[in-house]
């Protein structure tokens, strides 16, 4: 079982509005991400957590906080966006050191207005 | 900093004409080279992962091989169901940072 489960599918706000995307992965993996991808570009690296402490932070803007409740659980949330910011917003997971490669979610198509 | 280039950016195949898909890659100290496909809207799919010169890896009408600079991802004999961007990652050093290249965005022709 390699699935990386990610809800909402999409999701549209307003700028003032406060939401949550939420991931998770019952693969055993301790490393978690956050990625942001726009339309033909690749996925872009905000957040990654190893062992449930965020190790890599891409300088993402505080309107975007990240939370890490357990070793299947990655949160994403989101206060006070910009309409700049609709994408997709793909999580993905990781083994270990010995097994890097990252297995994706789905992703939650966000829509700012 | 990480470099990865793919190219051509940009494919179209007829269906059956078998094509390569070019990875080129600098980074210092290589863990894992990785290739994913994606359909448009979706998230990235896991295919490969190459960790050092000279390994093959196959799965249906895909090889992905590694040499110390690029990888390359043969398609053969391929079928419009393999229309979609392959994207190509790099891992390096001691982090958990994947660095993409843009993508080759293939379309194959019926």
């Amino acid at each position: 079982d390699t699935e990386v489960t990610q809800t909402p599918k999409h999701l549209v706000m307003g700028m003032t509005n406060k939401k949550s995307l939420k991931c998770e992965q019952h693969m055993g993996h301790r490393a978690m991400y956050w990625y942001k991808q726009k339309a033909k570009k690749p996925p872009e690296l905000m957040f990654v957590y190893s062992y449930e402490k965020l190790s890599i932070n891409e300088s993402v803007p505080s309107r975007f906080s990240p939370e890490c409740p357990n070793s299947s659980l990655l949160n994403l949330h989101l206060h006070a966006l910009q309409p700049e910011d609709s994408a997709l917003y793909l999580c993905a997971s990781s083994q270990d050191r010995s097994k890097p490669e990252a297995f994706f979610g789905q992703g939650t198509r966000l829509t700012v207005v | 900093e990480d470099q990865v280039t793919q190219s051509p950016e940009a494919l179209r195949l007829q269906e059956g004409e078998s094509s390569s898909l070019n990875c080129s890659y600098t980074v210092s100290g290589l863990r894992g080279l990785f290739w994913y496909r994606q359909d448009p809207g979706k998230g990235p799919e896991f295919l490969f992962t190459l960790y050092s010169a000279g390994e093959e890896k196959e799965k249906e009408r895909l090889k992905a091989t590694l040499t110390k600079k690029e990888s390359f991802l043969h398609i053969t004999a391929p079928k419009p169901e393999d229309s979609a961007t392959y994207l190509c990652a790099v891992q390096a050093g001691g982090n958990n940072r994947l660095a993409f290249g843009k993508g080759n965005q293939v379309v194959v022709i019926p």
